[in-house]
């Protein structure tokens, strides 16, 4: 397998343009987690979805934050509009289950917002 | 509320030294917990995990961890590191109490000397 594969690698855009991260998750995996690691605040989890469905997005920082998982083998990150508080490094990661199970971690996205 | 501590944001130790890199957590009930790492530019990978049982957990690349309950601590160890042992790495507490996820430690930024 592939792995979970992340695009694009790097964003760099200015400050209130639209700015939509991709997540493909590993085949068969139920759980697609998407994070968010900055020096300050270290890695967080901003939201997951189990079988597609949104679970907990109680770590999405405000309403410019939306993520939506179409089907079981591509989610999305949005920002809209983006501020240069946004630059991060955003992580998806996906596992087979929930409690005990391993996540794997994709290379991540580095956004920055100038 | 839940918390994971790592004291130490950066540890420099020479090849072929031994390693020791310390995690707390605070957690109510029995935890699981897990140490990932991360080589520069690229996601998280998973080390190791407890859950119960055997307090002394064996992973990947040589590495361990000890499990201390009364000191609410697990403890990473190598007894011998290698350059390429040089990366961040990250202790993590899973939390099931309503949703499920994980609460990562602000990590440990690991120098190897040649």
């Amino acid at each position: 397998d592939a792995g979970v594969i992340q695009s694009p690698r790097h964003e760099v855009t200015e400050m209130g343009q639209e700015v939509t991260l991709r997540c493909k998750p590993i085949s068969g995996h139920d759980y697609l987690f998407w994070y968010r690691q900055t020096m300050m605040r270290g890695l967080e989890l901003l939201i997951y979805f189990n079988n597609n469905v949104p679970i907990d997005d109680s770590g999405m920082p405000e309403d410019r934050f939306s993520a939506k998982m179409p089907n079981a083998s591509f989610s999305t990150l949005k920002i809209q509009p983006s501020e240069p508080r946004d630059s991060a490094v955003y992580f998806c990661a996906s596992s087979r289950g929930s409690s005990g199970y391993e996540q794997y971690f994709g290379p991540g996205t580095r956004l920055t917002v100038t | 509320a839940q918390s994971v501590t790592q004291p130490d944001i950066h540890i420099t130790v020479s090849e072929g030294a031994s390693l020791e890199l310390r995690c707390n957590y605070s957690y109510g009930a029995t935890p699981y917990l897990f140490w990932y790492v991360q080589s520069p530019g690229q996601g998280l990978q998973l080390l190791l995990k407890y859950f119960s049982g055997d307090t002394l957990v064996q992973g990947i690349k040589g590495f361990e961890a000890e499990f201390k309950r009364s000191q609410s601590s697990f403890n990473l160890r190598k007894p011998s590191v290698h350059g390429s042992d040089a990366a961040e790495y990250f202790c993590a507490v899973e939390v099931t109490s309503g949703t499920y996820k994980y609460i990562f430690g602000t990590g440990t930024r690991l120098k190897v000397l040649a």
